[in-house]
């Protein structure tokens, strides 16, 4: 079984700073994929990113970038120069390997104050 | 591509009712799921298919929730009868085959609310 845990359900974060949303994630697979999803209060589910286990470098999208760091089994989504709007949930999920299914954290919600 | 369609995207029905939700994936994704949304429970996967083959279908409620995907293009999910905590948020997503895995890609969503 896989299991995702997002131990903040909410961050205030200054306009124009970095912030690291944590995620960390027990799985019994040798391979697997790690995701990043974004929630704004409009509703829809907008992919950010995404990590395989085997990649040895660290993923990175725009001003997004993934702090992959698989013996600690953790998987942490760096916004670098944050947006106003950033402000959104942000969801951590992991597949395992050929498993098209993807399981989901709790979430964070991230607010980014002016 | 227009992403995966989902319809109707506000559903408002009686306790008791049947509703049927539609999803079309994107063209040429072989994976389709269904996932339901709530503050209490999170995301949860309900059912998924590949290749139209229904795979786990583990987190379906129960009896009354039923998903079909009778080609490549079209997805249902019915709650037949319907109850007040079926209240949620239903997503759609799919992804394209690839190893070890690929994102998935969400609907807009269907917010049902069951009076």
């Amino acid at each position: 079984a896989q299991k995702i845990t997002q131990t903040q359900p909410g961050m205030f974060v200054q306009e124009k700073e970095a912030v690291t949303l944590d995620c960390t994630y027990d799985t019994s697979d040798q391979s697997y994929g790690l995701f990043w999803y974004k929630q704004p209060s409009s509703g829809e589910m907008i992919f950010l990113i995404y990590q395989g286990s085997y990649d040895e470098q660290n993923a990175t999208e725009g001003r997004y970038s993934l702090n992959f760091q698989k013996a600690r089994k953790s998987a942490n989504l760096v916004i670098s120069a944050s947006q106003l709007g950033d402000s959104a949930m942000y969801f951590c999920a992991m597949g395992g390997f050929g498993n098209e299914k993807l399981t989901f954290g709790t979430g964070t919600r991230l607010t980014i104050i002016p | 591509d227009a992403g995966v369609i989902q319809s109707p995207r506000h559903e408002v029905t009686e306790m008791g009712q049947e509703v049927t939700l539609r999803c079309k994936p994107i063209s040429g994704h072989n994976s389709l799921f269904w996932y339901r949304q709530t503050m209490m429970r999170g995301l949860e996967l309900l059912i998924y298919f590949n290749n139209n083959v229904p795979i786990d279908d583990s987190g379906m409620p129960e009896d009354r929730f039923s998903a079909k995907m009778p080609n490549a293009s079209f997805s249902t999910l019915k709650i037949q009868p319907s109850e007040p905590r079926d209240s949620a948020v239903y997503f759609c997503a799919s992804s394209a085959p690839g190893l070890p895995n690929t994102e998935a890609f969400f609907g807009q969503g269907t917010r049902l609310t069951v009076v």
